[in-house]
């Protein structure tokens, strides 16, 4: 049972275009949805959050949207970087004591072409 | 500021053996985590302490222990090593109001 989905396992962009990396989620109780950027051989980095009550984030050149209606959520980086090529993780929790619980997706490969 | 360390970077284990994954922070964290990833696939939740002396099981506990003594440190024990916990290992730890988990470098563990 995926409480977290990622359906597309792989992303191509030229660099300087818009990247959109999907996410789904099934558990209308996650409080909080963040995007996690994974090179090989590392641990996971957090690049942005949203909370339940927003929806939408802007850090620099990363924005999250939340549709909770629709229980999804996009992460669209503009421009697009070479740096940015990476596994994106998808994660939700919910909040206080033991609900604080990241529940990930199975990732997104994005690969920004020169 | 060291952030999240995690002992040892990779081992390879025979079936059967036992061994202590390590785990420290020094952010003074109260959560703290640990995942496993197994190819092509998302992070699963082994073990989870909300604070020193607390812990409690994620998604996949079989086959794993974990102690939580001091706030600084989670070590994740694994008893009797079989094929299917060849993995790569993350510890993570976040603080009270931010949702956002740090994560250390990851060990590579490989039972054969």
């Amino acid at each position: 049972d995926q409480q977290v989905k990622q359906n597309s396992p792989s992303l191509s962009v030229q660099e300087g275009r818009i990247s959109i990396l999907n996410c789904d989620y099934t558990n209308s109780m996650f409080d909080y949805f963040l995007w996690y950027k994974k090179y090989p051989a590392e641990g996971p980095t957090f690049l942005i959050s949203i909370s339940s009550i927003k929806d939408k984030n802007e850090d620099g050149r990363f924005t999250v949207f939340l549709n909770k209606s629709a229980k999804h959520l996009s992460l669209h980086i503009v421009p697009s970087q070479p740096g940015d090529s990476a596994v994106y993780f998808c994660a939700a929790s919910g909040s206080g004591g033991s609900n604080y619980k990241l529940t990930f997706g199975k990732g997104t490969l994005l690969t920004v072409n020169p | 500021n060291a952030g999240v360390t995690q002992t040892p970077k990779f081992r390879i284990l025979k079936i059967g053996q036992s061994m202590t994954l390590q785990c420290a922070q020094d952010m003074n964290h109260n959560y703290m985590y640990w995942y496993r990833q197994d190819p092509g696939m998302g992070l699963k939740l082994i073990y989870y302490s909300v604070g020193a002396g607390i812990t409690d099981k994620g998604e996949v506990p079989n086959g794993y222990n974990v102690s939580r003594s001091t706030t600084e440190d989670f070590p994740l024990r694994l008893e009797l090593a079989a094929p299917s916990q060849t993995s790569v290992y993350f510890c993570a730890s976040k603080t009270t109001g931010f949702p956002e988990a740090f994560f250390g470098q990851g060990t590579r563990l490989t039972v054969v």
